[in-house]
């Protein structure tokens, strides 16, 4: 069965980086894209961006380019997103997703977040 | 960036209500909208892709229509486990975007 499991909690100061790591298993690696989305403390959900692990590519949601750094290692089908200069409105809970692909993008399946809190 | 607004952002029904949400967007999506359920300190469910298909595993009860710019989720016959909060996304562009959540509570 498909699975996404995330990295643990993290608390971070600000100015700090953070790397969340999603580890995947049950369907092939490289066959679905993987999305980055965040929920900040009774908020709605953010869009980051996404990448391909086939090849590496990334696309950024403007907001996040120049602060987030989506890599992955195929070797164990795991994905990664890191981000730098941490600040307190990035506390959140990070979550990793599987675009499904084909006709229609969307994301069928998710890890169990990851909260990153910001603080001094 | 397409904008997403859903609403109502609450609404408190009973067992066994039909309970409509609606999500417009800014400009035209196609069908490239998808709804997600989440509850309290879980990840979102996928419920409907594409406006108007099931994904596998989620009871009939739930039904999404719409093209374009207007979309509707449907949940014929309100059930305990469906309190919860729902969320519209569009996948035609990025960014991605999500509405802001509706959130159905117990009456």
């Amino acid at each position: 069965q498909v699975q996404l499991v995330q990295s643990g909690a993290e608390v971070k100061k600000p100015g700090a980086s953070v790397k969340v790591s999603c580890k995947t298993s049950g369907y092939t690696f490289n066959d679905h894209y993987l999305h980055w989305v965040r929920q900040a403390p009774g908020q709605g959900l953010e869009w980051m961006g996404w990448i391909n692990p086939d090849n590496g590519g990334t696309k950024y949601a403007q907001k996040f380019q120049g602060g987030v750094t989506m890599t992955r290692d195929t070797s164990i089908s795991t994905a990664y997103m890191e981000l730098s200069s941490l600040r307190s409105d990035d506390t959140a809970v990070y979550f990793c997703a599987r675009d499904l692909g084909g006709s229609n993008y969307h994301l069928d399946y998710w890890g169990q977040g990851s909260l990153v809190i910001v603080s001094s | 960036d397409t904008q997403m607004t859903q609403s109502p952002s609450s609404l408190s029904a009973s067992v066994g209500d039909r309970v409509t949400i609606t999500c417009r967007t800014s400009h035209s999506i196609s069908s490239y909208l998808n709804w997600y359920q989440q509850k309290p300190g879980k990840a979102p469910k996928l419920l409907i892709y594409a406006a108007s298909s099931l994904q596998s595993g989620v009871p009939s009860r739930f039904s999404g229509s719409g093209s374009g710019t207007d979309f509707t989720l449907t949940i014929s016959s309100l059930q305990p486990e469906d309190f919860a909060t729902y969320y519209c996304q569009q996948s035609y562009t990025t960014p991605w975007t999500f509405g802001q959540g509706t959130t159905v509570e117990i009456k």
